[in-house]
């Protein structure tokens, strides 16, 4: 069946420096693909997404790279700050489809 | 813009009674919500898809008999847990698809707690 899951579910970092974060899918079929930041006792809030026909999407100090060969799907945070301190999962929504599939989800800390 | 809310934000009933969750999108027009349940630590699972007019369409082993969803208007789904046990208790959060859009906006969630 579908999903997506995640290498790591934990990742501290240090105020400042880069964040990534990296997904696996399984479902080839997916074409849209989104990135999530929850916060303790809310709902998933929009970061960014990228679709299937691209490989590289940028944000406001986010990154999304998707390698579609080995359905690999990463989030780079530059400069990371506390307010960055979340748990971020991958998702994604499969050809012609609404429903949204979300990962296992990673837990980011940011030392200060 | 783009706002979806839920009501209650939290709730706490006994076993055995029944529990309404309200997801509004307060900005537009959603022919299709979506209800998702999650679980401490853990990740957003999608229990059904609600469209507007229609019965919704529930994931595999989600009983459609326990979790009744209404989407009588444009702008609002319910989410009725009937007969609730501790083990329902969770996180019950909805998104909404605006008519005509690709994108989903997500409410803020319910903490339903059942002693």
């Amino acid at each position: 069946g579908e999903s997506v899951g995640l290498h790591l579910p934990t990742l501290s970092v240090q105020e400042g420096d880069n964040s990534i974060i990296n997904c696996a899918y399984s479902n080839s079929a997916s074409d849209y693909f989104i990135w999530y930041k929850q916060e303790s006792g809310k709902g998933p809030q929009f970061i960014i997404d990228i679709r299937s026909n691209m490989d590289k999407r940028q944000g406001q100090r986010v990154t999304v790279l998707l390698n579609k060969t080995v359905k690999h799907l990463s989030l780079q945070i530059a400069a990371t700050q506390p307010g960055d301190s979340a748990v971020y999962f991958c998702a994604e929504r499969g050809t012609g489809g609404f429903k949204t599939i979300f990962g296992a989800g990673t837990r980011l800390f940011v030392k200060a | 813009g783009a706002v979806v809310s839920q009501h209650p934000s939290w709730v706490i009933c006994k076993s055995g009674t029944s529990v309404k969750i309200e997801c509004r999108s307060l900005d537009f027009q959603a022919t299709t919500m979506f209800w998702y349940r999650q679980f401490p630590k853990q990740s957003l699972m999608l229990m059904a898809t609600s469209n507007e007019g229609s019965k919704a369409t529930y994931e595999q082993g989600v009983e459609k008999d326990k979790f009744l969803i209404n989407h009588a208007s444009l702008t609002l789904s319910t989410l009725t847990v009937t007969s609730a046990h501790p083990e329902d208790s969770s996180f019950y959060i909805c998104s909404a698809r605006p008519t005509s859009s690709y994108e989903q906006f997500f409410g803020p969630g319910t903490r339903l707690t059942v002693l």
